[in-house]
Formats: C-alpha cells, structure tokens, sequence
C-alpha cells in the first residue's frame, strides 16, 4: 500500500531536549516536504527537499533541521524544542502536484 | 500575506443543505487542487482542476476552476454529517514539481 509513515503519532517532551520525526514513503517520490498545522494559521511549510541531498527552506524554517541522505527517508529534527514549536506536524510526499500525507505526528514541548 | 484565500473559515450547516467555499488568489496557478482533512488525520486529495473554467464532478462534489486560474470554488450538494471536515484548497506556485502552498481551510459541520 502507498503510504507516508511518520513516527511518533504522538510526543510531550521537555524544553531543550533534542528529538527526531522520522518520516518515510514507500512511493518512490522525489519531492518531499514537512508542514506544521495551527488553528487559525493552516499547513505552514517548513522544509521541502526536491531530492536526495537537496533541502531548502519552507516558510518557517527557524529552529527546524532536516536531512535527506536517502530518497525514501525525510526526518525532521529538533535541536532545542521550545513551547512554540508545540504543534501538529505533518510529512508529505509529491507526484506532480498530488501531495500524499503521513498521519501527523502531535508534538507538545512543555 | 496568504496566496491562497479560503471563505468562509467556518461553515456550519444542517444535513440537506448545499454549501458553496471558495478559495481566490491574486496569483495564476497551473492547477489548484483540493483537499479533505477529517480529526486526527493527514489531508487527503479530492480532485485536481488544470484547465480554465474546468468543471469536476465527485459525486455530490463540484469543483470549479476560474477562467483566469485564479480560483476556484467547491460545491456540495445535499450535505451529509459525513462531509464534516477541513477543506483545504492547494496550487504549485512556478513548477509543477516546485512547493505546493495551501490556503488556510474552511471547516464544515454537518449536523444530522
């Protein structure tokens, strides 16, 4: 089944502490991309890769990094959480224009 | 400021009803796509419109692109509680291979 996997659906972590998403497609799709969802603001992008080794900033890049060191792995990673970045995250790949999107994964810094 | 502008940001209607929402840009996208997000999950693709003043069907769905690939709109006829959801409307801004930007979503209820 094609799909986009995040892991894990759901995190409380503390301020400072480091964490990985990790993101994965089984599609072979070149393009893939991170979005964070909040009431009111929509899907926001925050980094987009047009393939492997090739990353660029999204809309809200700041405090986000990102890797691509493989076509079906895009893990987005957190060096220091901080309370705003509490949020629902969500992965996505591309075929052309149709986006396919993981479950989200629901992250809460406290 | 948004590319993409959704109205209304909230609609909320009983079973039967028909809906229209809408989502205009100042901006000409190749294609403008439409998306459903139901509690708990990852938006999924309703349809995709490319060509001017384009008309899509999805059973009691119609999708509309304008003539100037502006906008489009979303007609639902007979509104069910099971349309309950956000509807995101989506375009690819230069390439078609490029970002995709997403407005910022009408949320539907349905009540029975």
């Amino acid at each position: 089944e094609a799909q986009v996997t995040q892991n894990p659906r759901y995190l409380i972590t503390v301020t400072g502490k480091k964490l990985t998403v990790t993101c994965s497609q089984n599609m072979n799709h070149e393009y893939m991309s991170w979005y964070r969802q909040d009431p009111g603001l929509g899907l926001r992008q925050i980094y987009y890769s047009m393939n492997v080794e090739v990353t660029d900033k999204g809309d809200v890049p700041e405090g986000y990094k990102v890797s691509r060191k493989e076509k079906r792995n895009f893990p987005l990673i957190l060096e220091s959480p901080s309370p705003n970045q509490t949020s629902l995250y969500f992965c996505a790949s591309k075929r052309n224009t149709e986006a396919f999107f993981g479950q989200g994964t629901r992250l809460t810094v406290v | 400021t948004q590319l993409l502008e959704q109205s209304p940001q909230f609609l909320s209607i009983q079973e039967g009803e028909n809906l229209t929402v809408y989502c205009n840009s100042s901006s000409v996208f190749s294609s403008l796509q439409w998306y459903r997000q139901e509690p708990g999950e990852g938006p999924v693709l309703l349809v995709t419109v490319v060509t001017g003043g384009e008309v899509k069907k999805l059973k009691r769905l119609t999708f509309q692109f304008g003539d100037a690939r502006k906008d489009s709109s979303l007609h639902i006829t007979a509104a069910q509680p099971g349309d309950t959801g956000l509807y995101l409307c989506a375009g690819p801004k230069g390439s078609t291979l490029g970002r995709l930007y997403f407005g910022r979503g009408t949320q539907l209820t349905v009540w029975p």
